[in-house]
């Protein structure tokens, strides 16, 4: 099973609206609403911040929001903060194998 | 609360062998999925594999099938990663993690770097 695909990077400037992409098939993203998204900061472990395509876990601003069409799902950040500065990674359910299957990363600086 | 605790830094010689923990607690060890992650210095996330402590049902990625072990001890909640023989490209952070097909990865251990250098 092939990595979702993600841009390797992303920018935008403080108080815009970006959004990454997360493209898969019709094996992983395409079959389940159970598409997640993290984010981590240098150093740091990842954090979740999107589960099940578009929940937030408790704590989570709710400037972050996910979504889903077909075989790809999408990260959506607004009112960008210096502190959204980070690498953000998807992933999906599979059925089979090891359950999960990752994204490559996507690093978003904050200009 | 749902922790994760891995165990501390490592630095080996290349033809070591190496076994990591990962000491689970706040939740029933035995009906979640713990997996492994490396992250090698500078790149990203690679999912190495899955274990389902109450069976010890596990799954390795292609990457990494022969080359790691995943085992559990169920009497005191801990997941381990081991090695038999590390290789100078082993050098990396592995984080363990929970996992479920809801939430995803949901709960993230802090991480144990390894250096394996001659």
């Amino acid at each position: 099973q092939s990595a979702l695909t993600q841009p390797a990077s992303v920018s935008g400037s403080p108080g815009q609206t970006i959004t990454i992409s997360c493209s898969g098939t019709g094996s992983d993203i395409g079959l389940y609403n159970y598409v997640s998204w993290y984010q981590q900061h240098p150093g740091h472990a990842p954090k979740l911040i999107i589960f099940a395509v578009s929940n937030r876990p408790s704590g989570v601003s709710n400037r972050f929001s996910g979504s889903k069409s077909g075989n790809a799902a999408s990260l959506t950040i607004s009112g960008l903060q210096a502190e959204d500065e980070a690498d953000y990674y998807c992933s999906s359910y599979i059925s089979s194998g090891t359950r999960v299957i990752l994204g490559g990363g996507t690093k978003l600086t904050v200009l | 609360e749902v922790q994760l605790v891995q165990s501390g830094d490592e630095v080996k010689k290349p033809g070591e062998s190496l076994k990591i923990s990962c000491k689970v607690s706040g939740y029933d060890f035995s009906t979640q999925w713990v997996g492994w992650v490396r992250q090698m210095p500078g790149k990203g996330l690679e999912w190495m594999g899955i274990i389902y402590p109450d069976d010890s049902d596990t799954r390795y990625g292609p990457s990494f099938q022969g080359l790691v072990t995943i085992t559990v001890d169920k009497s005191i909640s801990t997941a381990h990663l081991q090695w038999s023989s590390l290789k100078a490209s082993d050098s990396a952070v592995y984080f363990c993690a929970r996992a479920s097909q809801y939430y995803g990865v949901d709960v993230w251990g802090q991480g144990t770097t390894v250096t394996v250098s001659s």
